[in-house]
């Protein structure tokens, strides 16, 4: 069975730019979750998406979006970046919820920002 | 919400002495409390999980102890091996979960 793939791996963007990060669940996962990872802040939820809904928001600023579709596949969006937005973003499905049980984490987008 | 702190932030053992973390939790209402192994360069990786109507968890050389008085859960690495080697997540929750800040372990040989 295929793990969570995340795309892509590795990205350079500049202030002001925006950056769309996708994300393909193991399949017959219906819940997707976002992490960002920082070395200071460890994992922060972003948010959950279950059957095409946001079920969960963490407490990042509007510019953090997201969206899945009727695949399950899903994206996030970053707008307007930061110099802060340069981080590790993960990306975890699992069958019910985050709340679930175990989530299975792709190996993450790493995003810098310059 | 669920605020979750984690302790060492660094931890380093001999091969084959225990490694013990420690993390404590806010939120009364959780009820489901897993454990992430993350190596360098991969996305993390659950490797035991405990839920609020159990007090303690083995599996093999890994186990997971909970005291919901207090609200403080622990792992307990034996026999640590140099594979042992990573970054370790608390977590805990019940809608969604709520990671602690992660523990380096550097097992030496």
């Amino acid at each position: 069975k295929a793990g969570v793939t995340q795309t892509p791996r590795y990205l350079i963007k500049t202030r002001g730019q925006q950056v769309t990060l996708s994300c393909s669940p193991i399949s017959g996962h219906r819940s997707v979750s976002w992490y960002q990872q920082t070395p200071g802040q460890g994992l922060q939820f972003l948010f959950e998406y279950f059957s095409e809904t946001q079920r969960n928001k963490g407490n990042f600023p509007g510019r953090f979006s997201g969206r899945q579709f009727s695949n399950s596949r899903s994206e996030m969006n970053v707008s307007t970046l930061e110099l802060g937005d340069s981080a590790l973003y993960l990306c975890a499905s699992s069958p019910g919820g985050a709340n679930t049980g175990e989530l299975f984490f792709g190996e993450g987008s790493r995003l810098t920002v310059l | 919400g669920e605020n979750v702190e984690q302790h060492p932030s660094t931890l380093s053992v001999q091969e084959g002495d225990s490694a013990v973390i420690k993390c404590t939790y806010s939120d009364s209402a959780s009820n489901y409390f897993p454990w992430y192994k993350q190596e360098l360069g991969k996305g993390p990786q659950l490797i035991i999980d405990i839920r609020s109507n159990v007090g303690e968890k083995k599996d093999q050389r890994i186990a997971v102890t909970l005291n919901k008085t207090a609200k403080h859960f622990s792992l307990h690495i034996t026999e640590t091996q140099p594979e042992d080697s990573a970054v370790y997540f608390c977590a805990a929750g019940y809608q969604k979960v709520t990671f602690g800040i992660g523990t380096k372990l550097q097992v030496i040989p």
